[in-house]
């Protein structure tokens, strides 16, 4: 069946690399997404990679994806305050739907 | 683009009324997805539609929740009657493909 599992909590120095990571199962799944979602606020995607690859960098975001272990991480270089959010890994699994993680929730503190 | 735009932003009710969230989706968007999220269960899948059409159901809680999409830019979700385990912040989002989502802002809902 469709699973994905993310740690609930990740705490981090202001400055500090940030790394969340997500597990899933379907390995059909073509494209795997981060979103993030602060405080009152709806989902937004952050970021996303094309199974074929294993990473992919944007700024300050670096995704690893390992598709031999369905492993996806999300690093964030020189973590400010203003990261502070619950991060969701989600896979498509074939499906024209999202399945998302429980999400981790990134504290920054100073 | 003024983004997905949901109504009510917040709703409390009574246990046994009936409660209209609606959504209006980005234009040109073909998906649209209900969602609920709580502490408890997290971030759930309701029911999406492709071109107004409802695709996948099996989210739905029960009978008493049903959505409709009439038209390409109006979709709503009903519960009737409401009961207090409703209670639960409720997004629409919408995207060109199922991955690339926007999500609204969200209706929290309380039903005392």
């Amino acid at each position: 069946g469709e699973d994905v599992e993310q740690s609930l909590f990740l705490s981090v120095r202001e400055g500090d690399s940030s790394v969340i990571n997500c597990t899933y199962t379907d390995s059909s799944s073509t494209y795997l997404y981060w979103y993030k979602q602060e405080p009152g606020a709806g989902l937004q995607l952050l970021t996303y990679i094309f199974s074929n690859m294993d990473m992919k960098q944007d700024q300050r975001l670096t995704v690893l994806l390992n598709k031999k272990d369905k492993h996806l991480s999300l690093r964030i270089a020189d973590t400010q305050t203003g990261d502070s959010a619950i991060y969701f890994c989600a896979e498509n699994g074939g499906y024209n739907k999202l399945i998302f993680g429980a999400g981790t929730r990134l504290a920054v503190h100073p | 683009d003024a983004g997905v735009i949901q109504s009510p932003r917040h709703e409390v009710t009574e246990m046994g009324q009936e409660v209209t969230l609606r959504c209006k989706p980005i234009s040109g968007h073909d998906y649209l997805f209900w969602y609920r999220q709580t502490m408890m269960r997290g971030l759930e899948l309701l029911i999406y539609f492709n071109n107004n059409v409802p695709i996948d159901d099996s989210g739905m809680p029960e009978d008493r929740f049903s959505a409709k999409m009439p038209n390409a830019s109006f979709s709503t979700l009903k519960i009737q009657p409401s009961e207090p385990r409703d209670s639960a912040v409720y997004f629409c989002a919408s995207g060109a493909s199922p991955g690339q989502q926007f999500f609204g802002p969200g209706t929290r809902l309380t039903v005392l």
